[in-house]
């Protein structure tokens, strides 16, 4: 069975750093892109980046809303991607989903993890 | 960017009722198109890709269409687990999503 499972999240000042990971399992992850994707208290799902696993190409692309200033990585060793979220904004408060790319390779998400929460509060 | 379009934000309907959910799209996304389900405090579900790909384990009450810059969702016969906001997002160039569509019961 595909599992993802995020951790990391918290409570943290404006800023500060953070970083998430997403550890999967059940799947060969260096095959599979990998997106983070964030919902804000009340609002809608919304993309943070992908990077498209080492079969497609490998590159990492991110929102406009966190260019410059969050990082995808990944150790498929590990089966670990992560996320660092560094000059964090009271905007950045979200749940994080971590989610796996189609095995064609298509961004779209068909497996997610079950989130982890970002406060970034005073 | 593509920007994504969904109506409507909100839609009230009953059990046994055919609905259909539109997403429009800024530029051309060819078919680069998925529709999720997502309920409070659960993970999106990936129903449908490819615009019009049903994924598997997906009842079949749930299908797409479309291509270019128009896309619906359409769920035949609303069954009660069906209540749900639902979500556009193309994938043709990086990622965007629609703003979601609530689906309600009246």
């Amino acid at each position: 069975e595909v599992q993802l499972v995020e951790s990391g999240g918290g409570l943290v000042q404006p800023g500060r750093s953070l970083r998430l990971s997403c550890t999967g399992s059940g799947f060969t992850f260096g095959d599979y892109g990998l997106s983070w994707v964030r919902q804000a208290p009340g609002k809608g799902l919304e993309w943070v980046g992908f990077n498209r696993g080492k079969p497609y190409g490998g590159a990492t692309q991110y929102a406009a809303s966190v260019k410059g200033r969050f990082a995808i990585s990944r150790d498929d060793s590990k089966s670990i991607a992560y996320l660092q979220m560094n000059s964090l904004k009271p905007e950045d408060t979200a749940i994080y989903y971590c989610s796996r790319h189609l095995s064609d390779g298509g961004s779209c998400y068909q497996n997610w993890g079950q989130g982890t929460l970002v406060t970034v509060s005073a | 960017d593509i920007q994504m379009t969904q109506s409507p934000s909100t839609l009230s309907a009953s059990v046994g009722d055919r609905v259909t959910i539109t997403c429009r799209a800024s530029q051309n996304i060819n078919i680069w198109l998925a529709w999720y389900q997502h309920k409070p405090g659960k993970a999106p579900n990936l129903l449908i890709y490819r615009a019009s790909s049903l994924e598997s384990g997906v009842p079949s009450r749930f299908s797409g269409s479309g291509s270019g810059t128009e896309f619906t969702l359409t769920i035949s016969s609303l069954q009660p687990d069906d209540f749900a906001t639902y979500y556009c997002q193309q994938y043709n160039t990086y990622s965007t999503f629609g703003q979601g569509t609530k689906l309600e019961i009246k």
